[in-house]
């Protein structure tokens, strides 16, 4: 069955460093990718989403680009802010059944 | 837009009882919707899809005696724990699917339900 890998947190940085966080995917089929943000004690919040292969997701300085050849769909920000420090989900979605498949979160801290 | 509310934010129960969760969309019409259970640094795992008017589909594992799910209108769908023990605490979340979107594939989640059973 489909399955999604993130790389395990927490990941701890400083303000303005650079961010990425690993995700690979496993699907029979040609899903759509996505990452979620869940910041502490809310919802998951769609950050930013690739519907096919070599698409680039990109949303509040945050990309990833939809890898078929190598499965992956890594989140990269510029310069991280505190105001970042959340929990990320990569998920796919396969079109056929259109159902969300998570992986196991990476927890993002950002000190000032 | 496209918000999804849930109630309660949070909520004690003692074991042997049951509670009913609510999963509301404000501004859209959502003929599906997906209950999420989501253990302390753990992903969300899949309990249920529940399409207006019909049935919920469980995931293989899901009691569905257990967690009765209704979706009685196109905003509105429960979640009821029913004889609730201490290991069914957990952080439950809903999402909607909204078909009249630009992206049919797009789900927006609740904020979700902290359930605590003592």
């Amino acid at each position: 069955g489909d399955s999604v890998t993130q790389m395990e947190g927490p990941v701890t940085l400083s303000e303005e460093a650079f961010l990425t966080i690993n995700c690979t995917y496993t699907a029979t089929g040609y899903p759509s990718l996505f990452w979620y943000v869940q910041y502490p004690g809310e919802g998951l919040q769609l950050l930013l989403k690739a519907t096919k292969a070599d698409d680039k997701g990109s949303n509040k300085g945050f990309e990833a680009t939809y890898r078929k050849e190598t499965t992956s769909f890594h989140l990269e920000k510029g310069s991280v802010q505190v105001s970042d420090s959340a929990v990320y989900f990569c998920a796919l979605s396969d079109r056929g059944y259109s159902t969300l498949t998570f992986g196991k979160g990476t927890m993002l801290l950002v000190s000032p | 837009g496209a918000v999804v509310s849930q109630h309660p934010s949070w909520v004690i129960c003692k074991s042997g009882t049951s509670v009913k969760i609510e999963c509301r969309s404000l501004d859209f019409q959502a003929t599906t919707m997906f209950w999420y259970r989501q253990f302390p640094k753990q992903s969300l795992m899949l309990m249920a899809t529940s399409n207006e008017g019909s049935k919920a589909t469980y995931e293989q594992g899901v009691e569905k005696d257990k967690f009765l799910i209704n979706h009685a209108s196109l905003t509105l769908s429960t979640l009821t724990v029913t004889s609730a023990h201490p290991e069914d605490s957990s952080f439950y979340i809903c999402s909607a699917r909204d078909w009249a979107g630009q992206s049919s594939y797009e789900q927006y989640f609740g904020p979700g339900t902290r359930l605590t059973v003592t």
